[in-house]
This record gives C-alpha cells, sequence and structure tokens, in this order.
C-alpha cells in the first residue's frame, strides 16, 4: 500500500522560492501506476491541483501556476518535489503529494498528511 | 479559483438521506470528464470516496453513491450518520486548463 509524506519548511519568506519533498513508500514510484501529483488548500478551504510528474519525468502543470512550479523527481530516494516561486501570502496553504492514476481515471490515491506552509511578509 | 460549484453545506439527521450536487460546465464535466469525491475530516488529508463517477473504493460503505448528469455530479449519502459530518469536494478536469485538475468549492455535511 503506497504512503506518502511532505517535507519542507513550514514558514518561507515572500519573493522567495519554496521547496518541498514528497517520499514514497509501499511501492515503488517507477511502477509506472501514478503519476505523482501536487494540491494545495487554501486557509478558506478552497482545493487546487497544480499539477503532476510521471517517473520517466514528464510533466503537467495547472496553466495558472506554470510560469512558478517546477517538478522533479528522485527515483533512486523514492521522491518527488515541488519547487515554487515568487512567493506571495496568497500561496499560504497546506500543501499535499498524493498519487494520482495513470492508466484511466487519474482519480487522487492516495495523498499525504499534508503540510503547512506559511508565507510571511 | 474553484470552477465546479457545490453548496456551502448541507445537513440531515441521523438515518436520512443527503445529497450534495457539484455544477460544472461545459468544459468540465459536461465535456464528459470523469467525477471523483472526496472526503475531509477535520485535520486530515482529504480521502478518495468516489471515483469515475460512482464506484466505490474497497472500504468505502454502499451508503454513498455517486452518479453524473450532463455537466453536473451528484453524491448521495444514505442512511446519514454522525461519523460522516466532514467537508465533501467534487473534482474533475476542465478543457480550458488543458484538461488540469479542478476541484469544487466544497460541502460541510452536517449532522443533526
Amino acid at each position: 500500500q503506497v504512503q506518502l509524506q511532505e517535507s519542507g519548511p513550514g514558514l518561507v519568506e515572500s519573493s522567495q522560492t519554496l521547496s518541498l519533498t514528497c517520499t514514497v513508500s509501499g511501492d515503488s514510484i517507477s511502477s509506472g501506476a501514478f503519476y505523482w501529483a501536487w494540491i494545495r488548500q487554501f486557509p478558506g478551504k478552497g482545493l487546487e491541483w497544480i499539477g503532476y510528474i510521471s517517473f520517466t519525468g514528464d510533466t503537467f502543470y495547472n496553466p495558472s501556476l506554470e510560469s512558478r512550479a517546477a517538478l522533479s523527481i528522485d527515483t533512486s530516494k523514492s521522491q518527488f518535489s515541488l519547487m515554487l516561486s515568487s512567493l506571495t501570502a496568497a500561496d499560504t496553504a497546506i500543501y499535499y503529494c498524493a498519487g494520482e492514476e495513470s492508466y484511466s481515471d487519474r482519480r487522487l490515491d492516495p495523498w499525504g498528511q499534508g503540510i503547512l506552509v506559511t508565507v510571511s511578509s | 479559483q474553484s470552477v465546479l460549484t457545490q453548496p456551502p453545506s448541507v445537513s440531515g439527521a441521523p438515518g436520512q438521506r443527503v445529497t450534495i450536487s457539484c455544477t460544472g460546465s461545459r468544459s468540465t464535466i459536461g465535456a464528459g470528464y470523469d467525477v471523483h469525491w472526496y472526503q475531509q475530516r477535520p485535520g486530515t488529508a482529504p480521502k478518495l470516496l468516489i471515483y469515475s463517477n460512482n464506484i466505490r473504493p474497497s472500504g468505502v460503505p454502499d451508503r454513498f453513491s455517486g452518479s453524473r448528469s450532463g455537466a453536473s455530479a451528484s453524491l448521495a449519502i444514505s442512511g446519514l450518520q454522525a461519523e460522516d459530518e466532514a467537508f465533501y469536494y467534487c473534482q474533475s478536469y476542465d478543457s480550458n486548463l488543458s484538461a488540469s485538475g479542478v476541484f469544487g468549492t466544497g460541502t460541510e455535511v452536517i449532522v443533526l
């Protein structure tokens, strides 16, 4: 059973770049069964899909974030990462990593527990 | 930036049936994309509840059911229980965003 765990800073300064990592356990990150996705949830509880990366390194971004987001993957460490640049207070959110089913329906399952990131001015 | 609209809250007494609507558009649900539903209890990550419009993952009670018609979808909870009190989100995709994932605004289910 695949499990995911986010890690990274909980507080980042405005205009800086956020770097988060998700560690995959319980199955191979290279199985091909999943795209590896990031989603964030704002303080008002709204959810936003950020994008995903495949185990081969192919990426797909939400166009609204494409200019600031970058996804990468390190299969040797069973980790994938999100970098988000030019942060503002509006980027304050809980960031989740998740497995996005790759064969057909793209459902998001499982999810990590999430990490709260606060952008300070 | 949610493009799928849900009612802010629905409520019902234990044992009753409640439904949550998820209204999209021609570029989202109306384009034929699958709809998934997630349950989120306080302080926890969203959990997959229904996928591909009406399929329950293993372990999800059959009290939960989903449907899709046209540009909308709905989630029904029958035999409402206290443990069903949570937020529920629908999710689909948007052809205007190159098939990026999009979420509903979220609905709080209140068990009276």
